[in-house]
C-alpha cells in the first residue's frame, strides 16, 4: 500500500514557469513532510521540509504548501531553471519513529 | 549538513559472487540506518532498516538470507548480496538519520550482475 501518493509522474516547464508537485497522505501520525530532488546515479538530496504546524514554508526558489486538514503538501518550484531538470520525490515520516515513506517520483524537465 | 557517504559507486559481478556496500555516517553516530533499492525511474523502496548491535529488521518481500546487513559501528553499516543474480541488478541506496532530523542519503551504489 501506497503510503504517499506523488503526482504527476512527470512534468515538462518552460524555462521561467512553475513546477507543482503534489502529495497527499492517509496517516494522521506523519508529522514531517520533506521533498528530495534526485539527479540521475546519485542519491536523494534534501531540498526543503515542513512540519504540520505551518501552512507554508519557503527558500530561495522552493516553497512547500501543506493542507493538514486535507491530507495534501505540495512542492512549488518558482522561476524553474534547466538545472532544475530532475526527478523529485515526497515524503512523510513519523517524528518518533524514523523510517521514510516515499512518493512514486516525479520527473521534471524545465525547457529553455 | 551531515554527511553520508557509500562505497563503492558502481560495481559489476559475476552472477553468483557476493557482493558488500558500505555506509558511513562521518560526521554523526547512527544507531540507525536505512536501506533502499530504486529501479530506473520508480521510487525508492525500503528495503531493511539496520540496528547497531542487532539484527536488522527486514521489510516483508525482502530475502534475509540475500541480504545481509551487518551494523557493528554506530558509523558503519554494510548490505552484502549473497550469491547476487542478474534480477539483483539495480540501485542500492543507504540514508541514515541523526536524532529526529532530516535523512542523509549515500550516494548510492548501482551494482549489475552479469
Amino acid at each position: 500500500q501506497q503510503q504517499v501518493k506523488q503526482s504527476p509522474q512527470s512534468l515538462i516547464v518552460q524555462k521561467g514557469g512553475i513546477s507543482i508537485i503534489n502529495c497527499a497522505y492517509e496517516n494522521t501520525a506523519f508529522d514531517y513532510f520533506p521533498w528530495y530532488q534526485q539527479f540521475p546515479g546519485k542519491g536523494p538530496a534534501l531540498l526543503i521540509a515542513i512540519r504540520p504546524d505551518v501552512s507554508e514554508k519557503k527558500e530561495g526558489r522552493f516553497t512547500i504548501s501543506f493542507n493538514k486538514s486535507a491530507k495534501q503538501f505540495s512542492l512549488h518550484i518558482m522561476d524553474s531553471q534547466p538545472g532544475d531538470s530532475a526527478t523529485y520525490f515526497c515524503a512523510a515520516s513519523k517524528n518518533t519513529g524514523n523510517q521514510f515513506y516515499f512518493g512514486t517520483g516525479t520527473s521534471l524537465t524545465v525547457i529553455p | 549538513g551531515a554527511v553520508v557517504s557509500q562505497h563503492p559507486s558502481w560495481v559489476i559481478c559475476k552472477s553468483g559472487t557476493s557482493v558488500k556496500i558500505e555506509c558511513r555516517s562521518l560526521d554523526f553516530q547512527a544507531t540507525t540506518m536505512f536501506w533502499y533499492r530504486q529501479f530506473p525511474k520508480q521510487s525508492l523502496m525500503l528495503m531493511a532498516t539496520s540496528n547497531e548491535g542487532s539484527k536488522a529488521t527486514y521489510e516483508q518481500g525482502v530475502e534475509k538470507d540475500k541480504f545481509l546487513i551487518n551494523h557493528a559501528s554506530l558509523t558503519l553499516s554494510t548490505l552484502t548480496v549473497t550469491s547476487a543474480h542478474p534480477e539483483d541488478s539495480s540501485f542500492y541506496i543507504c540514508s541514515a538519520r541523526p536524532g529526529t532530523r532530516e535523512a542523509f542519503f549515500g550516494q548510492g551504489t548501482r551494482l549489475t550482475v552479469v
